[in-house]
């Protein structure tokens, strides 16, 4: 079946530095891939997506490709900021499965002033 | 525009009462509703999902159940809690192959 992994965290930064968050992903079709942030708190919001391969999903300042030869959709943002301490979720979804959701576990990225 | 609702967004309960945790969706028609639950510090485990009024598939064997007596309305429910039901409840839909959207949810404690 279909399933994600990401690197485990926590992960913890200073302000302005690089962040990656890799995320791979198992599945038989072609699926859509999305990442969701989690504030502390409060439910998940989009933060990006993307519904075919070599599509660059981007918002914020954080960027992801999907890559179909190696099938992943790593998070990038080049300078992060304390407002982005959240847990990041990377997903899949496949169209014949119902659109059903499949998450990675989480990480969670604390950046520090 | 569409927004989705749940309620309580905070609830505790004793091991062994009932539980009813309802979540609405205004603004769109015939979506398909999801609940999910996260365990603490833990990703999320689909729970439920429903593509119609009346149709529920079950994701994983347990204590709760869920229901849709409406178009934009998906209840989950238990008729007793065990404490391993404790966690942040989330409601979901989408009306496509894209992404889902989140309601704010609901934290559960069983004591």
């Amino acid at each position: 079946g279909d399933s994600v992994t990401q690197m485990e965290g926590p992960v913890t930064l200073s302000e302005e530095a690089f962040l990656t968050i890799n995320c791979t992903y198992t599945a038989t079709g072609y699926p859509s891939l999305f990442w969701y942030v989690q504030y502390p708190g409060e439910g998940l919001q989009l933060l990006l997506k993307a519904t075919k391969a070599d599509d660059k999903g981007s918002n914020k300042g954080f960027e992801a490709t999907y890559r179909k030869e190696t099938t992943s959709f790593h998070l990038e943002k080049g300078s992060v900021q304390v407002s982005d301490s959240a847990v990041y979720f990377c997903a899949l979804s496949d169209p014949r499965n119902d659109y059903k959701l499949s998450f990675g576990a989480g990480t969670t990225v604390t950046v520090r002033a | 525009s569409q927004t989705i609702h749940q309620w309580p967004a905070t609830l505790v309960q004793p091991v062994g009462s009932p539980l009813s945790l309802e979540c609405t969706v205004e603004g769109t028609s015939n979506p398909n509703l999801y609940w999910y639950r996260q365990a603490a510090g833990r990703g999320l485990q689909l729970l439920f999902y429903s593509v119609g009024i009346g149709q529920i598939s079950s994701e994983v064997p347990q204590n709760l159940s869920a229901s849709r007596p409406q178009d934009r309305q998906f209840i989950l429910s238990s008729k007793k809690l065990l404490l391993s039901d404790s966690g942040f409840y989330l409601c979901a839909w989408t009306t496509g192959p894209w992404e889902q959207y989140f309601g704010p949810g609901t934290r559960l404690t069983v004591t």
